[in-house]
């Protein structure tokens, strides 16, 4: 299985923070990755894919970069309304897929 | 709009069989190039990958759970079913059912499904 390792667990940030998530993979998984986020009590959504992707209706604030095995969900200026957890995900090798551990973002 | 509604029930004895449906409206299981799954989630954990069924029948299990996992497709309702036997505790997490092109674009609200006696 290719294990998915997210750094840091959790940060703390304030509003307007630039903020930084690293992802790496156990092996090269090309570009084959996505970013969730994920609010209490709701379903992860979708923000990007193919490593820097940006799904349709996500705000341009959030963009991602890396290819191979490191990967980096970069939030160019915090907002209150993205405080969440925050995970990546392979999709090069399934089965299985898998996800990382989770980034958990909360306010500084 | 694509919409994925989970049904079923939200608590399980220890040994029986899971088993939960998505009903999948907005988009037809039968010609769509997406396959159609399920991602669980423990009480404050992450995320697992249960399975994925494409229109035709092929499956992809993880294989942690390959062994007790079953996910089909109804066609004619439209719908995506999982079974999960032999369940435990450690199977209490909410189940969402999920449309995916390798990463998953549109997700179920959830159900959270307790095992307990």
């Amino acid at each position: 299985d290719i294990l998915m390792t997210q750094s840091p667990s959790s940060l703390s940030a304030s509003v307007g923070d630039r903020v930084t998530i690293t992802c790496r993979a156990s092996q090269d998984i090309a570009n084959s990755l996505a970013w969730y986020q994920q609010k209490p009590g709701r379903a992860p959504k979708i923000l990007l894919y193919a490593a820097s992707t940006l799904e349709s209706g996500v705000p341009s604030r959030f963009s991602g970069s890396g290819s191979g095995t490191d990967f980096t969900l970069t939030i160019s200026s915090l907002q209150p309304e993205d405080f969440a957890t925050y995970y990546c995900q392979q999709y090069y090798s399934p089965p299985p897929l898998t996800f990382g551990g989770g980034t958990k973002v909360d306010i500084k | 709009q694509l919409q994925l509604q989970e049904s079923g029930p939200g608590l399980v004895k220890p040994s029986e069989t899971l088993s939960l449906t998505c009903s999948v409206s907005g988009d037809s299981i039968s010609i769509s190039r997406y396959y159609w799954g399920w991602v669980r989630q423990s009480p404050g954990k992450g995320l697992e990958w249960i399975g994925s069924i494409f229109y035709s029948g092929s499956t992809y299990y993880n294989p942690s759970l390959k062994s007790r996992v079953i996910v089909s497709v109804d066609k004619s309702k439209n719908q995506v079913s999982l079974k999960l036997n032999s369940v435990t505790a450690a199977d209490t997490a909410v189940y969402y059912c999920a449309r995916l092109l390798g990463f998953v674009d549109y997700w179920g609200q959830g159900i959270l499904v307790a095992v307990s006696s």
